[in-house]
């Protein structure tokens, strides 16, 4: 079965500081990864996704993530936070098209001024 | 834009008041997904439509049903909200070769 473990329930980064939002998952197939913003009230939009093409991954709003499959990890990184980036962050894994994510259980990013 | 699209946004009912939601999408895509989200945890599955092919995950109660008339409309109906079944309710969707889904922003449930 697929599986992500989300590091850190919580995280906190200085405006302009790196964030590293960790994950690591779980599967006996290859994986497709993504990782999901929410912000308060609202629906989930993707941030960006692997699916065995190039290891690392450019999203969108300066995210990117690099797939380490001999460290089963999928960290999310930007250099620089914005205060805008304030919000709750999901990795997801799935191994077909047309099937069920597996959700890890979410990360909420705090940025301080 | 392609999107999908959830009414109402809101929606509050009365405990054991059968209550519905809805998702259509104008993306065309032939997956379709309900998910059910309570305060601070992850989505959870609640069933899937492949094209008009139910699939209902195990743990997912009775009092929980689904139906897809169409490709851009599926519906959640809630027979008896309990006052556990407050929640957000994403709908979502996905289609071809996309491996991603695609999430509405969502009903919030409150049950009184």
């Amino acid at each position: 079965a697929q599986s992500v473990t989300q590091l850190g329930s919580h995280v906190s980064v200085s405006e302009g500081a790196l964030v590293l939002l960790r994950c690591n998952y779980s599967s006996s197939v290859p994986p497709y990864l993504f990782w999901y913003v929410q912000y308060p009230n609202q629906g989930l939009q993707l941030l960006l996704k692997y699916t065995s093409a190039a290891t690392l991954v450019k999203g969108i709003n300066g995210f990117e993530a690099e797939f380490k499959k001999s460290e089963t990890s999928f960290h999310l990184t930007k250099p620089s936070a914005h205060m805008s980036d304030a919000a709750e962050y999901f990795c997801a894994v799935s191994f077909n098209s047309g099937y069920a994510l597996n959700f890890g259980k979410g990360t909420s990013l705090l940025v301080t001024p | 834009d392609a999107m999908v699209i959830q009414n109402p946004r809101y929606q509050v009912t009365q405990f054991g008041k059968p209550v519905t939601l809805s998702c259509s999408q104008t993306l065309n895509h032939n997956v379709m997904y309900w998910y059910q989200q309570k305060s601070s945890q992850a989505p959870k599955l609640l069933f899937h439509y492949y094209d008009k092919d139910f699939n209902n995950e195990a743990d997912t109660p009775d009092n929980f049903q689904s139906r897809r008339p169409n490709t851009s409309f599926c519906f959640l109906d809630i027979r008896s909200p309990g006052l556990g079944d407050a929640a957000m309710y994403l709908c979502a969707t996905s289609g071809g070769s996309s491996y991603e889904q695609y999430f509405g922003p969502g009903t919030r449930l409150t049950v009184t």
